[in-house]
């Protein structure tokens, strides 16, 4: 069965500083997607960014990337110039990719992080 | 794109007592997912739909509990003989059909069962 662990229940980072978020993953498949979703207090949960497990590169998004590595189903989040919006429980999830591209599954998701972002 | 919406956002009942929620996905999206979330916890999948039918349902869907999506559109999560343990916040999440099939999800309708 697959599951996704995040060993880190509460983190906290200075402003401006950087902080890095766990995950780990585990299945038998080969070809998934990985995603970090951002949920802040009482607010509905939003894409933060989006893993292909067949892509090499890493994924950025303006102050947010990851470090995937597959071999050792890892997928860490790096948040760069912390600021106090990014303060939220961040969840680590995983889908398997059917082989004609669409994908049919269910996310699969860690417990969360509660990240703080101090001033 | 308007977003996923959800109604009601939040719902207090009695044990024992129906309670329906409603889900309005993004337009064009043919997906549908329904999810649990409860305190501390990451949200569990419950139920899938492709248009308008469903074609997963995890195994925490109860017989007590029924969702629909009559014309493909919008979907409705009913919860019948509601208990303590059914309160928790649900979540809709809708997506298109494609290479990433990524999920955008509503607000949520938090639930409390008293």
């Amino acid at each position: 069965a697959q599951t996704v662990t995040q060993s880190q229940p509460e983190m906290s980072v200075q402003e401006a500083e950087t902080v890095t978020l766990s995950c780990t993953y585990d299945t038998s498949e080969s070809d998934y997607y990985l995603f970090w979703y951002k949920q802040p207090p009482s607010r509905q949960m939003i894409l933060v960014i989006r893993q292909e497990a067949y892509k090499q590169q890493n994924a950025t998004e303006n102050r947010f990337s990851v470090n995937f590595q597959k071999a050792a189903k890892s997928f860490s989040l790096k948040i760069s110039d912390s600021q106090l919006g990014d303060a939220a429980m961040y969840f680590c999830a995983y889908r398997i990719r059917t082989t004609y591209g669409g994908s049919q599954g269910n996310l699969i998701f860690g417990k969360g992080t509660k990240l703080s972002v101090k001033p | 794109d308007t977003g996923v919406s959800q109604d009601p956002r939040h719902k207090i009942t009695k044990r024992g007592q129906n309670v329906t929620f409603r889900c309005d996905p993004i337009s064009e999206h043919n997906r549908l997912y329904w999810y649990r979330q409860t305190l501390g916890q990451g949200p569990e999948f419950l139920t899938y739909f492709q248009n308008e039918a469903q074609l997963e349902k995890s195994r925490l869907l109860s017989d007590r509990f029924s969702a629909e999506r009559p014309k493909g559109s919008f979907s409705t999560l009913e919860i019948q003989r509601t208990e303590q343990g059914d309160s928790a916040m649900y979540l809709c999440a809708s997506s298109r059909r494609g290479q990433t099939d990524t999920q955008y999800f509503g607000p949520g309708t938090r639930l409390t069962v008293l």
